[in-house]
């Protein structure tokens, strides 16, 4: 089955640095991707879905980047600031057969941004 | 439009107890999840539902855990004989069909077996 791997499981950054986080999957028929945030507390937030190879996409205050030919997602926070202290996780969904929420996702990062 | 909605949000026992979790999903999403997440690990997919019916729980230890959704609305995770190795927390998804890709998390229920 599809496993993800996510690197680094710990980062620490500066105010206004940016920082980078990858995840490497292995089911080459994995078709959607994603970047959630999770907050102490809280349920997994949202932050972006992809599907297309190579392709950036640009939030806010992060930009997402998909690598289908070495089967690499990443994550980079841009400036970043003391709300994006949180646990960030990817997660992979393939295709089989039609598409399904079955979701497998990487172990997570837990972001710290000192000020 | 309210989201996800999970109860308790904590729950602590000994082992051998029994313990439920309720989860109400969005309004009009039929596809219904539960992940497992322990300390400092992703979530890991327990069971899920379209309306009534389960779809895969090859994922739920099926000796202790049942899960359930009778209406196709709200759903019941429960462990039968709790375990430490059960601490976790159990997060409720819900996705407007089966084969939405966005699934939209609730809060969660965060276990301590003792």
């Amino acid at each position: 089955g599809e496993q993800v791997e996510q690197r680094p499981p710990h980062l620490s950054v500066r105010e206004g640095d940016s920082a980078v986080i990858i995840c490497t999957y292995t089911d080459p028929n994995s078709y959607y991707f994603f970047w959630y945030k999770q907050e102490p507390g809280a349920g997994l937030q949202l932050l972006m879905k992809v599907f297309s190879s190579t392709e950036i996409n640009e939030g806010q205050g992060f930009t997402v980047l998909l690598n289908k030919k070495d089967k690499q997602l990443s994550l980079n926070l841009t400036a970043a600031h003391p709300g994006d202290s949180a646990v960030y996780f990817c997660a992979v969904s393939a295709w089989t057969g039609g598409l399904s929420g079955k979701l497998t996702f990487g172990e997570g990062t837990q972001v710290t941004v000192i000020s | 439009e309210a989201g996800v909605t999970q109860s308790p949000r904590y729950a602590v026992l000994q082992e051998g107890q029994a313990v439920s979790f309720w989860c109400d999903p969005i309004s009009g999403h039929d596809t219904l999840y539960w992940y497992q997440q322990p300390r400092d690990q992703g979530p890991q997919l327990l069971v899920y539902f379209r309306d009534e019916a389960v779809i895969d729980n090859s994922q739920l230890p099926s000796d202790r855990f049942s899960a359930v959704r009778p209406k196709g609305t709200n759903s019941t995770l429960k462990i039968q004989s709790a375990k430490q190795g059960d601490t976790a927390t159990y997060l409720c998804a819900s996705s407007r069909d089966i084969s939405a890709e966005t699934l939209y998390f609730g809060s969660g229920t965060r276990l301590t077996v003792l």
